[in-house]
């Protein structure tokens, strides 16, 4: 069955220390792999996409069919980047599959 | 360009009743998904709808239903409220054309309350 694993429900950094959110996918065919990203106050939106391998906000990912992994990360976190992301699979491109979320939350 | 919109933003209902939610896409987006979102299972994808037709649906029991009209606005109704369904239900739009069916564009969604 399809699924998207975010294992960390919440994750606390320090202004300027790196981050790393994790997400694990289960999928049979090729995966198309997302993050979004929902600030407070503000509706859940896209942050990035694996196909087009871009970085936004200082975020990149990049899709290990070994291991089965989409990883967000950014080397230096900055206090505005504290909100809740969440992973997500297109699954035969007609629904997206989200994993359960991690709140990070960056202190200065 | 308008964002996704969804009414009612509040409701409270009673077990037993049933309810009507409704979105209206982006114009020009002709797919319409919707999720239920709630602190323990997250983001459960619920439909999606193309063009009037369902594409796609979750693990989610009969008396969830949904429907899209010509002009791409989408109504989700359920039926016999259960305690369990009180969450935050969710609408996105998307043009629903590869490559772009994965970008998805979120209302601010619709708070349903049972009591």
């Amino acid at each position: 069955a399809q699924r998207v694993t975010q294992p960390e429900k919440l994750l606390s950094v320090f202004k300027g220390a790196p981050v790393e959110l994790k997400c694990n996918y289960s999928y049979s065919g090729s995966p198309e792999l997302f993050w979004y990203v929902q600030y407070s106050r503000q509706r859940l939106q896209l942050l990035l996409r694996h196909i087009s391998r871009e970085s936004i906000k200082g975020f990149t990912a990049d899709l290990n069919k070994g291991e089965t992994s989409f990883h967000l990360k950014k080397p230096f976190a900055q206090e505005e980047d504290s909100a809740m992301y969440y992973c997500a699979l297109n699954q035969a491109g007609t629904a997206l599959i989200f994993g359960k979320g991690t709140t990070l939350s960056v202190s200065s | 360009k308008a964002g996704v919109t969804q009414t009612p933003r509040y409701l409270i209902k009673t077990r037993g009743q049933q309810v009507t939610l409704s979105c209206s896409p982006i114009s020009g987006h002709r797919s319409v998904s919707w999720y239920q979102q709630t602190p323990g299972q997250g983001l459960q994808f619920l439909f999606e709808y193309f063009s009037e037709t369902q594409r796609n649906k979750g693990n989610f029991p009969g008396r969830f239903s949904g429907r899209q009209f010509s002009n791409s606005r989408s109504e989700m109704n359920v039926s016999t409220l259960e305690l369990g369904d009180s969450a935050l239900y969710l609408c996105a739009s998307s043009s629903g054309l590869a490559p772009n069916t994965g970008e998805l564009f979120f209302g601010e969604g619709s708070r349903l309350t049972v009591l």
